[in-house]
């Protein structure tokens, strides 16, 4: 079975671009999780989906951030408008049904300047 | 508020040598679970093993085990034999159960390098 895919791996953007960050779960899963992590910060949930529906939505991630899952195969993480603050390797995770470990993919490294 | 510590930014070993590393957390909940991953150089995380709350027995996979004390809220990943493939920045994580699902929290990860 593949396992989680991330795309793109780097990415560098502008401040104020808008920019887009995909994610495949592994096929049957039915959570995915997106995490933010820097070195001061460590792992933050971004936002976590079950069956494709909203469960989570970081609070203090909510005003540039916006997770989207309109399949089960698919998510989607825009950050509009980027700031520099936000430089940081992008994380998507994925559940099997009735499971609680999570499975990464190798992540998106993301650069504001 | 749940909150994982890992109070050991770094960690060293030789080839063959047995690791541990510890975490500490903090938790309301009554059954919950706790888990360890290890993200490699690459930026990969990989999950390892992981301890339910309910189970008094200790966790093994392959050459990873765990020593869980539930009273004092402490848990230890034991690597046996580790080899220079361990190196890597090792996570515990703890479960929390929200309406519907669940999440994790991370701790601070401490990072193990293991000499040849």
């Amino acid at each position: 079975d593949a396992g989680v895919t991330q795309t793109p791996r780097h990415e560098v953007a502008e401040k104020g671009q808008t920019i887009i960050l995909k994610c495949e779960p592994v096929s049957g899963h039915n959570d995915l999780f997106w995490y933010r992590q820097t070195k001061i910060q460590g792992l933050e949930l971004l936002s976590y989906f079950r069956s494709k529906s909203l469960m989570e939505d970081g609070g203090a991630f909510k005003d540039r951030f916006k997770a989207e899952m309109l399949n089960s195969s698919f998510s989607t993480l825009k950050i509009q408008p980027t700031e520099p603050k936000d430089s940081a390797v992008y994380l998507c995770a994925s559940s099997p049904p009735g499971q609680y470990e999570q499975y990464f993919g190798p992540g998106t490294r993301l650069t504001v300047l | 508020a749940q909150r994982v510590t890992q109070v050991q930014p770094t960690g060293s070993s030789q080839w063959g040598e047995e690791v541990t590393l510890d975490c500490s957390y903090e938790t309301s909940e009554y059954f919950y679970r706790i888990f360890w991953y290890r993200q490699l150089f690459s930026g990969e995380m990989v999950f390892l093993i992981y301890q339910p709350s309910f189970d008094t027995q200790n966790q093994r996979s392959g050459r990873y085990s765990v020593v869980f004390q539930k009273s004092f809220k402490s848990i230890s990943l034991v690597i046996s034999a580790s080899q220079p493939e361990d190196s890597g920045t090792y996570f515990c994580a703890l479960s929390e159960l929200i309406f519907g699902g669940y999440k994790l929290t991370f701790g601070t990860g401490t990072s193990l390098l293991v000499d040849p």
